[in-house]
């Protein structure tokens, strides 16, 4: 079974501009959740979809957006882009069973830099 | 409000030795833990898991354990190997919420 594919890998970008990344879940998975890693301060949760839902979101700014789509595939979404946003984002997929707490299975990242 | 701490950045042992990784949290409605091992440009692999239920959790090498008064987790891994050098991270959950992640901790396995 594939796991969690993210694109690109890498991405360089400068300040003000947007960017979208992409990830598609384990074959199954109906959640997908999107964390910012940068050095020292751990993964940062942005956002959980389930079933095209946003159905969790931390604290970031509206500038960071995302969707899901029917097949569970995820987009994320950055506007306005500033030199903080440099960072690995990482999309991680789940069965999303009802009430019960589960490990989640994560992608390669996508390594955006900011300029 | 960081309600997973992972107080040590780094930790370094020698082949063969003992790693103890440990994790605090103040979140007393967490019921589920987890630890992660992440290889530089690659995303966080799954390690092993331990419910509130219980105290302690082993897979070969690694064992996970729960003190649940003191808000404590810990992760050990005996004999530590050279593959063991990555960075850990903590995690915990409560019911179907997010997951939330610690700082991480750089492991270095000495030869």
């Amino acid at each position: 079974k594939a796991g969690v594919t993210q694109t690109p890998r890498y991405l360089i970008k400068t300040r003000g501009q947007q960017v979208t990344l992409s990830c598609s879940p384990i074959s199954g998975h109906r959640s997908v959740s999107w964390y910012q890693q940068t050095p020292g301060q751990g993964l940062q949760f942005l956002f959980e979809y389930f079933s095209e839902t946003q159905r969790n979101k931390g604290n970031f700014p509206g500038r960071f957006s995302g969707r899901q789509f029917s097949n569970s595939r995820s987009e994320m979404n950055v506007s306005t882009l500033e030199l903080g946003d440099s960072a690995l984002y990482l999309c991680a997929s789940s069965l999303a069973l009802s009430g019960v707490s589960e490990k989640l299975f994560f992608g390669s990242g996508t390594q955006l830099s900011v300029l | 409000d960081q309600q997973v701490k992972q107080n040590s950045p780094s930790l370094s042992v020698q082949e063969g030795r003992i790693s103890i990784l440990n994790c605090d949290y103040t979140n007393s409605m967490f019921d589920y833990f987890l630890w992660y091992k992440k290889y530089p440009a690659e995303g966080p692999t799954f390690l092993i898991s331990i419910s509130s239920i219980k105290d302690k959790n082993e897979d070969g090498r690694f064992t996970v354990f729960l003190n649940k008064s003191a808000k404590h987790l810990s992760l050990h891994i005996v004999p530590s190997q050279p593959g063991d050098s990555a960075v850990y991270f903590c995690a915990a959950s409560a019911g179907a919420q997010k997951l939330v992640f610690g700082q991480g901790t750089r492991l270095t396995i000495n030869p």
